[in-house]
């Protein structure tokens, strides 16, 4: 089993729909939980972070984390053609290990 | 600032062949990352560095693979020899760290087919 489990997709929405992108974790030593979105041949770029348990909100975006179910969430609200992407969650224990533990991504396509 | 600079962009080589791919990281970050990218993995860390030293790795496939960072300023990736398996989208990524949730910022990557 791997350490991060997200689902790979295809997700297929209509333009303004809500989306709601998921990952699950096995070690209880993380501590941050990161969302990056990467555009078709471009690198990955951070999109959200979070500290520990709770949510953040940022403009259309919301990121959550429930520590007691390793599990963490990220909503786009009023989905946009330009949020057409693939998003991958990113987890790290605290400290000086700079190792990322990254999801496979899911492939987003908003649709106009 | 210029972020994160990786060359060649694209490389197609033949089965055998030695491949460099290089990275200059966004000056002043202390770590550098090595990552390789596929349909079927995702993103796997190869290795990576602090202040010019390798810390981990683990992620490195096999003795054909290595990684050196002779100053702040530059690194590179060798496949020494290449097989067409490691044709994949090769990610250099930089960070400080100051910046305690450990945002890594990436290159735009170097696309490699081996042939």
């Amino acid at each position: 089993q791997k350490e991060v489990e997200q689902d790979p997709g295809p997700l297929s929405v209509p333009e303004g729909a809500i989306v709601s992108l998921n990952c699950t974790y096995s070690n209880s030593a993380f501590q941050y939980f990161m969302w990056y979105r990467q555009y078709s041949r471009k690198g990955p770029e951070l999109l959200m972070y979070t500290y520990s348990s709770g949510n953040k909100e940022d403009g259309r975006f919301t990121a959550q984390v429930d520590k007691s179910s390793k599990y963490i969430s990220l909503f786009i609200r009023d989905s946009q053609p330009s949020d057409s992407a693939t998003y991958l969650c990113a987890m790290s224990a605290a400290g000086n290990n700079r190792k990322l533990i990254w999801g496979l991504g899911t492939s987003l396509a908003v649709n106009p | 600032d210029a972020g994160v600079i990786q060359s060649p962009r694209h490389e197609v080589t033949e089965m055998g062949q030695e491949v460099t791919l290089r990275c200059k990281p966004i000056s002043g970050h202390d770590y550098l990352f090595w990552y390789r990218q596929t349909m079927m993995r995702g993103l796997e860390l190869l290795i990576y560095f602090n202040n010019n030293v390798p810390i981990d790795d683990s992620g490195m496939p096999e003795d054909r693979f290595s990684a050196k960072m002779p100053n702040a300023s530059f690194s590179t990736l060798k496949i020494q020899p290449s097989e067409p398996r490691d044709s994949a989208v090769y990610f250099c990524a930089s960070s400080l760290l100051a910046r305690a949730h450990n945002e890594q910022f990436f290159g735009p990557g170097t696309r490699l087919t081996v042939l």
